[in-house]
């Protein structure tokens, strides 16, 4: 079974609408980190946010916003007012440090195409 | 600050050949990470490094790929013989401790076999 789920492979937008990228994880443990990652064309993945399983507070960062909710295992990214630039690949990614080895466990990415 | 440099960014060999990329992890962090990204998927852990010592290697394919940190601070991550399916991204990240602290990466090797 996937530990990390991103069931949009692709959406695309037109400018300055909102959108939200669905992130579903799978764990056994109760101590776990969530990540979102940007990837854009040059291939770098930009690291946003980092989250640990005891805070469920949403967070926005200017234009960002992030959803974790433990009752349903997700943790969604909307962007708000999309631009052009937000065009990427995006990933959501778990780690699980209980083991002794926090490796990151990635989505398959959902690819936003903003377009003008 | 600088971040994860990493040497070759773009290589093409043949399959059977051998290829080396190089990875310098930000200074200070003693977690270093090596994932191989197939075009159209997302990152895959191959092994994990705490210091010089290896944490995670459980998804390396030890038959031809190795990897090395020797010194707890750069490291190697060689394929000998390549095969066709190896052609990926390799991408290196680092990150202060094995803790679920964030972990940065690094622009990538971008690996063809042909």
């Amino acid at each position: 079974a996937q530990k990390v789920t991103q069931a949009q492979t692709e959406i695309s937008v037109v400018e300055k609408e909102d959108v939200t990228l669905d992130c579903v994880y799978e764990t056994r443990d109760t101590t776990y980190y969530l990540f979102w990652y940007k990837q854009p064309p040059s291939g770098e993945l930009v690291f946003l946010i980092r989250r640990n399983s005891f805070d469920e507070q949403n967070e926005i960062s200017g234009r960002y916003s992030w959803n974790f909710q433990k009752s349903t295992s997700s943790f969604n990214f909307t962007i708000t007012a999309s631009q052009v630039v937000d065009s990427a690949v995006y990933f959501c990614a778990l780690s699980e440090p209980g083991r002794g080895a926090d490796g990151l466990t990635f989505g398959k990415g959902t690819h936003l195409i903003i377009q003008p | 600050e600088a971040g994860v440099a990493q040497s070759p960014r773009y290589k093409i060999i043949e399959k059977r050949q051998s290829v080396a990329f190089w990875c310098n992890p930000i200074s200070g962090h003693a977690t270093l990470y090596w994932y191989q990204q197939i075009l159209g998927q997302g990152p895959k852990l191959l092994i994990q490094f705490q210091n010089n010592g290896v944490v995670d290697d459980s998804q390396l394919p030890k038959d031809r790929f190795s990897a090395e940190r020797l010194k707890g601070v750069d490291s190697t991550l060689k394929i000998q013989p390549a095969k066709l399916e190896d052609s990926a991204v390799y991408l290196c990240a680092s990150s202060l401790d094995r803790t679920g602290n964030t972990i940065y990466f690094g622009e990538g090797s971008w690996l063809t076999v042909v």
